[in-house]
């Protein structure tokens, strides 16, 4: 298996922050990485796919980037909506498409 | 607009087999992959498999041995069943569409619709 992993776990920041989260296969996956947003009792919603292309309706403040083993979403200036736990998922041939352990935003 | 709907048994028990559908609406089930995913109450998300419409599937490789998944365009629903199963493998269990986009020549697939999840417990 491919392995992801994200770092922070979780963090805290405030509302107009600019906020990075990054994310690791433990193989090179190409740009084969998506990252969804997930708030409490809801499904994710994909944010980023082939890590750096923006999902339809997602705003323009959410970014992501990296290729190969290492990638990073980014959002510009945080908004009260976006409070939530953010996923990593690798979606290169091997399976399973793994998803990374999360990373929980806060509030400071 | 397309939207998804889990259903099936709330409560399991152990040993027996897991079985939920989802249902598509708003749009054809047709030329699509299709996901199941299922996240333990305060845990991550494990990918559990996703079948094409033609019936081409691809399971994750730790549940393989007890996963099927079905697909019925007549009904547009797609299934998913889980055998012998133990407490571990409560969660909740969602359904979710797989679409492909190019991107520089290349096709990378991300689930753009979920359905808002079904909560499956095991016990006796």
């Amino acid at each position: 298996d491919i392995q992801m992993t994200q770092s922070p776990s979780s963090l805290s920041a405030s509302v107009g922050d600019r906020v990075t989260i990054t994310c690791r296969a433990s193989q090179s996956i190409s740009s084969y990485l998506n990252w969804y947003q997930q708030k409490p009792g809801k499904a994710p919603k994909l944010l980023i796919y082939a890590a750096s292309s923006l999902q339809s309706g997602v705003p323009s403040r959410f970014s992501g980037s990296g290729s190969g083993t290492d990638f990073t979403l980014t959002i510009s200036s945080l908004q009260p909506e976006d409070f939530a736990t953010y996923y990593c998922q690798q979606s290169y041939s091997t399976l399973p498409f793994t998803f990374g352990p999360g990373t929980k935003v806060d509030i400071k | 607009q397309v939207q998804l709907q889990e259903s099936g048994p709330g409560l399991v028990k152990p040993s027996e087999t897991l079985s939920l559908t989802c249902t598509v609406s708003g749009g054809s089930i047709s030329s699509y992959y299709w996901s199941w995913i299922r996240q333990p109450a305060g845990k991550g998300l494990e990918w559990i498999g996703r079948i094409y419409t033609s019936g081409s599937t691809n399971y994750n490789p730790s549940l393989k041995s007890r996963v099927t998944m079905s697909v019925d365009t007549s009904k547009n629903q797609f299934s998913l069943k889980l055998s012998s199963v133990t407490a571990a493998d409560t969660a909740v269990y969602y359904c979710a569409r797989d679409i492909p986009a190019m991107v520089k020549d290349y096709y990378y697939y991300g689930m753009d619709v979920w359905g808002q999840g079904t909560t499956v417990t095991v016990s006796s």
